[in-house]
């Protein structure tokens, strides 16, 4: 099962808004990764983060990884109608025989404002 | 093609028969991974291969699901015996090594079992 918790479950947004979500864990990971996932498209890597405190940037976005190593937020400024989609963000060990895998979160799923 | 191919796009097959689903990494990508999405959830981890040796098969769910690559790019996942709860999306995503979770994902093969 999910062992990554993502808040909101889905949000919807209207152009030009800044867009917040982000992701909790019970266990540590030392990457974190986010991801979005268009319909019928596989997931697209957006931001990856290799260290507790860091703060990454790419274009309108910016994530963090928590210094507890067991939370990550993502941010999108500005927000426009390509926006839409499901996010989702991954944690990864890096260590011992099970290291390697991601293991993702249940997604956020933004949503345009009716 | 320059990304992940995943073959087929979707199979639709009747309880109890055999499938073959099959995924074309990047060229070069010494990782391959295997994952099940089904409606409404995240990736959930099957298998991870390094080179031709399946590192990690910890996400497989029972004996029924095999998975193989035997020169190191092209993989096949197998399941027997399908059953209605296999329905789902199986995705493939490669990368370049060990230890990244910068993974490129395929748009996935959509099996339905009736």
């Amino acid at each position: 099962g999910q062992q990554l918790n993502q808040s909101p479950q889905s949000m919807f947004i209207q152009e030009g808004e800044d867009v917040s979500m982000n992701c909790t864990s019970s266990s540590i990971f030392n990457t974190w990764l986010w991801y979005k996932q268009d319909p019928g498209e596989g997931p697209v890597l957006l931001i990856a983060l290799y260290k507790a405190g860091e703060l990454t940037s790419n274009g309108r976005l910016t994530a963090q990884f928590g210094i507890t190593r067991k939370d990550s937020f993502l941010n999108i400024s500005a927000s426009i109608p390509s926006d839409v989609g499901i996010y989702f963000c991954a944690g990864q060990r890096r260590a011992g025989a099970a290291g390697n895998k991601l293991t993702f979160g249940g997604g956020t799923r933004v949503l345009v404002k009716p | 093609g320059a990304g992940v191919s995943q073959t087929p796009s979707n199979k639709v097959t009747e309880k109890g028969k055999y499938v073959e689903l099959r995924c074309d990494p990047i060229s070069g990508h010494t990782a391959l991974y295997w994952y099940r999405q089904s409606l409404g959830q995240g990736p959930e981890f099957l298998i991870y291969f390094q080179g031709t040796g399946a590192a990690d098969d910890s996400g497989l769910p029972n004996d029924r699901f095999f998975a193989v690559r035997p020169e190191g790019s092209v993989s096949t996942l197998k399941i027997q015996r399908t059953e209605r709860g296999d329905s789902a999306v199986y995705l493939c995503a490669s990368g370049t090594g060990a230890n990244t979770g910068e993974l490129f994902f395929g748009e996935g093969s959509r099996l339905t079992v009736l």
